[in-house]
């Protein structure tokens, strides 16, 4: 069965460093990946997806890789903010199918 | 969120009762999703809808059933609620199934 991990579920880096994290998925060939992050007690919100053919996407200080051979993608935010502090998501995704997700990863950037 | 709305937002509910809980979009989407997301499990899939009285199951479907009668609305009923459903609900829109999602504020229901 289909089989997303997400490297740790927390993630502690001071302000100004960059914040890695990972997603793997197994199992499945998906034809995009998508992020979002998730703030205590609301939806998730839609930062970036990435397609199979592109290895890298970049938005503001948001970096996401795609690699199809490692079965793997990694979310860098640069220069990070403590409002960077929040429960990030993946979904590697099949096309036509609904979104699966990662557990999440909860990053907490202090000051 | 814009253009999603989830009621109720809280719902405190006892086992064996029916429950419905509503996702109203002005987006016009054509797919709408309902997840339960529980501590240790993340989010999971419920039911989605691909249009008007389309449907289907997702990952964890058993227990639930859903209706779309309209674009705008779809429904999510908990025939006999279990405390095994206590879980915050949330309803998400896409325009395809190739794009982004935008979820709802989410519907936190307790089982007792």
């Amino acid at each position: 069965s289909q089989k997303i991990e997400q490297n740790s579920e927390a993630l502690n880096i001071q302000e100004g460093k960059t914040a890695t994290l990972t997603c793997n998925y197994t199992n499945y060939s998906p034809a995009y990946l998508q992020w979002y992050r998730q703030d205590p007690g609301r939806g998730p919100v839609f930062l970036l997806l990435i397609r199979e053919n592109e290895k890298e996407k970049r938005k503001e200080r948001l970096k996401v890789t795609f690699d199809t051979t490692l079965k793997q993608s990694l979310f860098h935010i640069t220069a990070s903010q403590p409002a960077d502090s929040a429960t990030y998501l993946c979904a590697p995704n099949q096309a036509g199918t609904a979104l699966i997700f990662g557990k999440g990863t909860t990053l907490s950037v202090s000051s | 969120d814009a253009g999603i709305t989830q009621s109720p937002r809280h719902k405190v509910t006892e086992t064996g009762t029916p429950v419905t809980l509503r996702c109203h979009q002005t987006e016009n989407h054509r797919y709408m999703y309902w997840y339960r997301q529980d501590p240790g499990h993340g989010l999971r899939l419920i039911h989605y809808s691909y249009g008007v009285k389309d449907t289907d199951k997702g990952e964890v479907s058993d227990g639930y059933s859903v209706s779309r009668s309209k674009t705008e609305d779809f429904l999510l009923t908990l025939e006999s609620a279990t405390s095994s459903q206590t879980s915050v609900y949330f309803c998400a829109i896409s325009e395809g199934q190739g794009g982004g999602y935008t979820f709802g504020s989410g519907t936190r229901l307790t089982v007792v």
